[in-house]
């Protein structure tokens, strides 16, 4: 059974500062997303990784993906109040299962000023 | 364009009562794939249907709750007899026929359901 798991599950960063989120998962997947969820909404697409060594950056935000380690990272830089949310991993299973998902547990950030 | 689309956003039942949840995916879309997300939790896969069928019903609870996606329609979740514990908000994801390579599910905004 494919299990992903996110650490830290809560954070909380000053304003200006950098910080990584870690996503580890347990099965050989070669495709993995990151989602943006505020409170009370849907998930926002952030970025979707889909080889190895696969970098990818929007603003303060920057993914990446090592599939031979199972790990992808979500580093922030910079954090302002405005990425405060739940961030949320998620790997594909693989061809067979469609686009189903298998999300971690979630990141709550809190960038304070 | 417009998105993956859920109604209702938010639904109040009585225990017991029956809920129905309703998606339509995104226009070309043809697999639709429902989650719970239990509050502080994440997302947790339910069932993935495509049009007339049911391909993965593995995180289905084996009672009281059903999914469908008839030919013609939305995709509908229907939770029999709700119970307390079945408050939770429930995300209904479309994505392609095919999985390519650039192909990802998208998310409708979600129906909170608060059994009383």
């Amino acid at each position: 059974e494919l299990k992903v798991e996110q650490n830290p599950l809560f954070l909380s960063m000053q304003e200006g500062k950098n910080y990584t989120i870690y996503c580890n998962y347990s099965t050989t997947s070669d495709r993995l997303y990151w989602y943006r969820q505020d409170p009370g909404k849907s998930l926002e697409s952030l970025f979707v990784l889909l080889s190895n060594g696969a970098v990818k950056q929007e603003g303060r935000l920057m993914a990446s993906l090592d599939t031979k380690a199972r790990l992808s990272t979500l580093h922030i830089t910079a954090a302002v109040h405005d990425l405060s949310a739940t961030y949320f991993c998620a790997v594909d299973k693989g061809e067979t299962s469609g686009s189903r998902l298998t999300f971690g547990e979630g990141t709550q950030l809190t960038v304070n000023p | 364009n417009a998105g993956v689309m859920q109604n209702p956003r938010h639904l109040v039942r009585r225990r017991g009562q029956e809920a129905r949840l309703r998606c339509s995916p995104m226009k070309g879309h043809s697999h639709v794939y429902w989650y719970r997300q239990l509050p502080e939790e994440g997302l947790k896969f339910m069932v993935y249907l495509q049009k007339e069928n049911i391909i993965d019903e593995s995180g289905m609870p084996k009672e009281r709750f059903s999914a469908e996606f008839p030919k013609e329609g939305p995709s509908i979740l229907r939770i029999q007899q709700v119970v307390r514990g079945d408050s939770a908000a429930y995300f209904c994801a479309s994505s392609r026929r095919m999985r390519q390579d650039n192909t990802e599910a998208f998310f409708g905004q979600g129906t909170r359901l608060t059994v009383v």
